[in-house]
């Protein structure tokens, strides 16, 4: 069965310091991948997601994503962290022999320090 | 993009009675609805899936005469939580898909739900 690992529950990072939140994924064929960030009392926001082609996608508010098949990981990185990226993390995988639903790693929370 | 929108944002009930929340997509015609339920500080847990005009499924372990799942259009999904108790307090959030074989999935922005 597909599954989602996100081995840091969570990350402290200084203003301006880069960032990268890591996620591993289980999954046969070439997986559907999401990246979304919530804050607190909110929904999920898409930062970005990755179907084919360029294994390095980018999303919206500085964030960039790397696909790499072989270590079965899609890390979420930015290069400057800003004090309003402080939120939780999760990374998705489509499950499609399970009805297309999403299936959600345990989250990162992030905290961003002065 | 693609809006969901989520109502209410928050609701305090009774213990016994059952709220319903309400799942719009906005700008499209959503075949596929999910609910989610997230607890403090852990990440979502799938409820269900619905498909419009077809009786949703269920996970494993989620009570189908508890949560009650509607979708009766293509832009409209309700979640009816039946004789809530305490323990039904949670952060429910649905989100949809525009077809069946599409990959990205739109979420609302959650409702707090609060039995006392």
């Amino acid at each position: 069965a597909q599954s989602v690992t996100q081995p840091d529950i969570h990350i402290t990072v200084s203003e301006g310091a880069s960032l990268e939140l890591r996620c591993n994924y289980s999954y046969g064929a070439t997986p559907y991948l999401f990246w979304y960030v919530q804050s607190p009392g909110q929904g999920l926001q898409l930062l970005l997601k990755y179907f084919s082609g360029d294994t390095l996608v980018q999303g919206i508010k500085g964030f960039e994503a790397e696909f790499k098949r072989s270590q079965s990981s899609f890390n979420l990185r930015k290069p400057s962290v800003h004090w309003s990226d402080a939120a939780e993390y999760f990374c998705a995988v489509v499950a499609y022999n399970q009805g297309g639903k999403l299936i959600f790693g345990q989250g990162t929370e992030l905290s961003v320090k002065p | 993009g693609a809006v969901v929108s989520q109502h209410p944002s928050w609701v305090i009930c009774k213990s016994g009675t059952s709220v319903k929340i309400e799942c719009r997509s906005l700008d499209f015609q959503a075949t596929t609805m999910f609910w989610y339920r997230q607890f403090p500080k852990q990440s979502l847990m799938l409820m269900a899936t619905s498909n419009e005009g077809s009786k949703a499924t269920y996970e494993q372990g989620v009570e189908k005469d508890k949560f009650l799942i509607n979708h009766a259009s293509l832009t409209l999904s309700t979640l009816t939580v039946t004789s809530a108790h305490p323990e039904d307090s949670s952060f429910y959030i649905c989100s949809a898909r525009i077809d069946p074989t599409g990959t990205e999935a739109f979420f609302g922005q959650g409702t707090r739900l609060t039995v006392v």
